[in-house]
């Protein structure tokens, strides 16, 4: 069965530090996609970034990278110069057999907290 | 503009009673989707479809109920059956085969029993 664990339950950091955000996950699919979501306090699921199985190639978009590991089984997200914009839980997810209307299965999700 | 739009955004709900949550979407998505939060948990799949007068059940169906007579249209009941229906339950929708597309998701609705 797929499995995605966020350890991290809640992070706080001062503006301006950077701040990595941790993903495992398990599955038995050789193929599958992996996705980061925020939730501001307004609720709404915000999507940030798809990664497919077959592409390990790590992203950068403008303060946000992504590092999926095939071997470790993680799809780690960092944000750089973190702002208190950024303040909000993110979801890591992952979902099998991309080409039907598959679940997505969530972690718990990291509640990241950005002061001044 | 195209979204998907959830109501009511609070909603009380009395011991024993049936309640209707709506979701409409007008991105032309096949499948749509309901999932329910709790506080310090992930989303949960309730219930989700792919077409038109089709669903299957989540992950935590029992005591929920759905239907799919439009494709802009997948209401959620919460039935009096439900034993613990006090959460945040959150409707998305996402285009269906070829490449494992994101879903999108609306505001959600915060369902309080009272």
């Amino acid at each position: 069965a797929q499995k995605v664990t966020q350890a991290q339950t809640e992070i706080s950091v001062v503006e301006k530090e950077d701040v990595t955000l941790d993903c495992v996950y398990e599955t038995r699919d050789t193929t599958y996609y992996l996705f980061w979501y925020k939730q501001p306090p307004s609720g709404e699921l915000v999507f940030l970034i798809r990664r497919n199985s077959f592409d390990e190639q790590n992203e950068i978009s403008g303060r946000y990278s992504w590092n999926f590991q095939k071997s470790t089984s993680s799809f780690n997200f960092t944000i750089t110069a973190s702002q208190v914009v950024d303040s909000a839980v993110y979801f890591c997810a992952l979902k099998e057999d991309p080409g039907t209307a598959s679940k997505l299965t969530f972690g718990t999700g990291t509640r990241l907290q950005v002061t001044l | 503009d195209g979204g998907i739009t959830q109501s009511p955004k609070y909603l009380f709900r009395k011991e024993g009673q049936n309640v209707t949550l709506s979701c409409e979407q007008n991105l032309n998505h096949d499948a749509m989707y309901w999932y329910r939060q709790d506080p310090g948990q992930g989303l949960r799949l309730i219930y989700y479809s792919q077409i038109v007068n089709d669903f299957q059940k989540g992950d935590i169906a029992e005591g929920y109920s759905v239907s799919r007579e439009k494709k802009e249209s997948f209401p959620l009941t919460v039935t009096s059956a439900q034993k613990n229906p006090t959460a945040f339950y959150l409707c998305a929708s996402s285009i269906t085969g070829g490449t494992g597309t994101e879903a999108f998701f609306g505001q959600g609705t915060r369902l309080t029993v009272v």
